[in-house]
């Protein structure tokens, strides 16, 4: 089955105390991105992918990092969390990253920094 | 710079009744526009897009959406509600030259009275 792909889905932390939520995809999608939703908002991206070892900032980048190691594997990564950064976040991937290309969204993780 | 409008953070409707959901964008190059769906505890799921052509879109679910670019707007209608269209939905835009970038509105939460 064609899907992203993210770990936890839950997570609850305390504020400095470093983590990573994993994403992968099984589509051999070149695109890859990350968004956090927050009420009010809608989605934000945070960090997007192009390919292996290729990314950039999105609109909300502060306090987090990735990497692109391998193809299907796009982590988060968020050194020393905030409360500010408790939201729901999305990983996306798609299969160019063209303006008109669907993104497939995995199912979300759930953070909460104390 | 693209940007994304919603109106009307949650709206309610019988079952059987049209849905319509309201979208507005601003964008300063042709505009690719898609509208997503969020049900509950889910990640999100294209519903559908407009990216050249054919002004009236049909998606998923019986859903359809029309690109009006003298109004600059990418209304979401569905002639009967269902209940289980009851669901958060997001009007998002990319620009040719954006690059897999989305923006996505503030979303809309349907809820769907019996």
């Amino acid at each position: 089955e064609a899907q992203v792909t993210q770990n936890p889905r839950y997570l609850i932390t305390v504020t400095g105390k470093k983590l990573t939520v994993t994403c992968s995809q099984n589509m051999n999608h070149e695109y890859m991105s990350w968004y956090r939703q927050d009420p009010g908002l809608g989605l934000r991206q945070i960090y997007y992918s192009m390919n292996v070892e290729v990314t950039d900032k999105g609109d909300v980048p502060e306090g987090y990092k990735v990497s692109r190691k391998e193809k299907r594997n796009f982590p988060l990564i968020l050194e020393s969390p905030s409360p500010n950064q408790t939201s729901l976040y999305f990983c996306a991937s798609s299969k160019a990253g063209g303006s008109t290309d669907t993104q497939y969204f995995g199912p979300g993780t759930r953070l909460t920094v104390l | 710079a693209q940007s994304v409008t919603q109106l009307g953070s949650h709206v309610s409707v019988s079952e059987g009744a049209l849905v319509l959901l309201r979208c507005n964008y601003s964008s300063s190059v042709p505009p690719y526009l898609f509208w997503y769906v969020q049900y509950p505890n889910q990640g999100l799921q294209l519903l559908l897009k407009y990216t050249t052509g054919a002004t009236l879109v049909k998606g998923i679910n019986g859903f359809e959406a029309e690109f009006k670019k003298s109004e600059t707007s990418f209304h979401l209608t569905k002639p009967s509600a269902h209940m289980s269209d009851a669901a958060e939905y997001f009007c998002a835009v990319s620009e040719s030259d954006s690059w897999g970038k989305l923006q996505f509105g503030a979303g809309t939460q349907v809820v769907v009275t019996p």
